[in-house]
């Protein structure tokens, strides 16, 4: 069945380092892949997406490339924010039994210090 | 616009009491509704999923049930909750390949 693995977290950054949270994942067919990010106490938010191999998804400084020959949507940006501070959640998007299904990985907690 | 409710933000309930969480969805017709959980320290598990009035799916068995009565309401049900339930629940829906839109959220406590 399809997977989403994620790096383990939590992930410890400096204000204005550089963040990449590793993906990979396992589908049968040709999934849609995206990003969500969890605040603190709160639900989740479509960060960015990328539908098809190449597509790169951009949100909020936050980028991800679709890449098919390593089967990764690895999450990156150039300086992260204390505002940044969340759980990241990569995910995938698949047809399963006929019906569309969303396979999330276990989460990355991110937390910027000033 | 589409917006997603979900209530109670917060419940604690006693092992063995009943539940019920309810969702509703606006600006739409015929949504995909979704419940997930979130156990502390894990991803995300789908527990159910609805296409349509009546149709439910269940992704993982267990003491929970869910419930679509209307078209844009999903109700999620226990008649006697485990400790192992306490958890963080969140509804969702979906629009083709957009991805989700989720609710806030229900941080549920069993004691």
């Amino acid at each position: 069945g399809d997977s989403v693995t994620q790096m383990e977290g939590p992930v410890t950054l400096s204000e204005e380092a550089f963040l990449t949270i590793n993906c990979t994942y396992t589908a049968t067919g040709y999934p849609s892949l995206f990003w969500y990010v969890q605040y603190p106490g709160e639900g989740l938010q479509l960060l960015l997406k990328a539908t098809k191999a190449d597509d790169k998804g951009s949100n909020k400084g936050f980028e991800a490339t679709y890449r098919k020959e390593t089967t990764s949507f690895h999450l990156e940006k150039g300086s992260v924010q204390v505002s940044d501070s969340a759980v990241y959640f990569c995910a995938l998007s698949d047809i399963s039994g006929g019906y569309q299904k969303v396979t999330f990985g276990t989460g990355t907690k991110l937390q910027v210090i000033p | 616009s589409q917006t997603i409710h979900q209530w109670p933000a917060t419940l604690v309930q006693p092992v063995g009491s009943p539940l019920s969480l309810e969702c509703t969805v606006e600006g739409t017709s015929n949504p995909n509704l979704y419940w997930y959980r979130q156990a502390a320290g894990r991803g995300l598990q789908l527990l159910f999923y609805s296409v349509g009035i009546g149709q439910i799916s269940s992704e993982v068995p267990q003491n929970l049930s869910a419930s679509r009565p209307q078209d844009r309401q999903f109700i999620l049900s226990s008649k006697k909750l485990l400790l192992s339930d306490s958890g963080f629940y969140l509804c969702a829906w979906r629009i083709g390949d957009s991805g989700y839109t989720f609710g806030s959220g229900t941080r549920l406590t069993v004691v």
